[in-house]
């Protein structure tokens, strides 16, 4: 699998939309973008994926360039609660869910 | 739809001691995965169970192991226990085929004294 580069820390204001990037140029066909967030001690839940086209969900949106080097996760009115690491993975389509490999993730704090 | 089980939550074990944890998935997923979280190492991946085979291995010495039962319901045992094994266990649920997302536990966390 693909090996991801993300910024360490973000801030975000309460209320604006907070943009997450993340780097994979060394991303293959085959290989999707995940990204899941871990709020404080808890597991890291799923947030979204995709292959190559843009993907939104109720959490949040996913913007692959076309190149697919790289990628940006999107909450677009960013709240006290989605202050977490978020984790970008990349995964191959015959890499079963189970086994992601995890980078150090962006922590993410949203100030109020 | 109940979520993954995991229990217990907190342990405290001494060093030289075992441990064994468990694990139940979601209703219907067949594959069981392990991570280790600490402050130091992050997430790492320790093996993965599928229809009760050890399907993906990460790189941990042998006093890690598991096992899945027929009910997909997995344990994790820990023998020897040292210092640097203290850290958060994630246990995380998928249905084992296909590209899916994987649906993690809240955790055990084990402290080793």
């Amino acid at each position: 699998d693909a090996k991801t580069t993300q910024p360490t820390s973000m801030d975000c204001a309460e209320g604006r939309a907070a943009n997450l990037p993340c780097n994979h140029s060394t991303i293959s066909g085959n290989e999707y973008v995940y990204w899941y967030r871990q709020i404080h001690s808890q597991g890291p839940q799923y947030i979204i994926h995709g292959l190559k086209n843009n993907e939104t969900n109720e959490m949040a949106s996913l913007i692959i360039t076309e190149d697919r080097k790289s990628s940006t996760l999107i909450l677009p009115h960013a709240t006290l609660r989605d202050t977490a690491v978020y984790y970008c993975i990349v995964r191959g389509i015959n890499t079963n869910a189970g086994k992601s490999t995890f980078g150090d993730g962006t922590t993410l704090t949203v100030k109020p | 739809k109940a979520g993954v089980t995991q229990t217990p939550r907190y342990l405290i074990k001494t060093r030289g001691q075992q441990v064994t944890l468990s694990c139940s998935p979601i209703s219907g997923h067949r594959s069981v995965s392990w991570y280790q979280q600490t402050p130091g190492q992050g997430l790492q991946f320790l093996f993965e169970y599928f229809s009760e085979t050890q399907r993906n291995k990460g790189n941990f010495p042998g006093r890690f192991s598991g096992r899945q039962f027929s009910n997909s319901r997995s344990e994790m045992n820990v023998s020897t226990l040292e210092l640097g094994d203290s850290a958060l266990y994630l246990c995380a649920s998928s249905p084992g085929q296909g590209n899916t997302e994987a649906f993690f536990g809240q955790g055990t966390r084990l402290t080793v004294v």
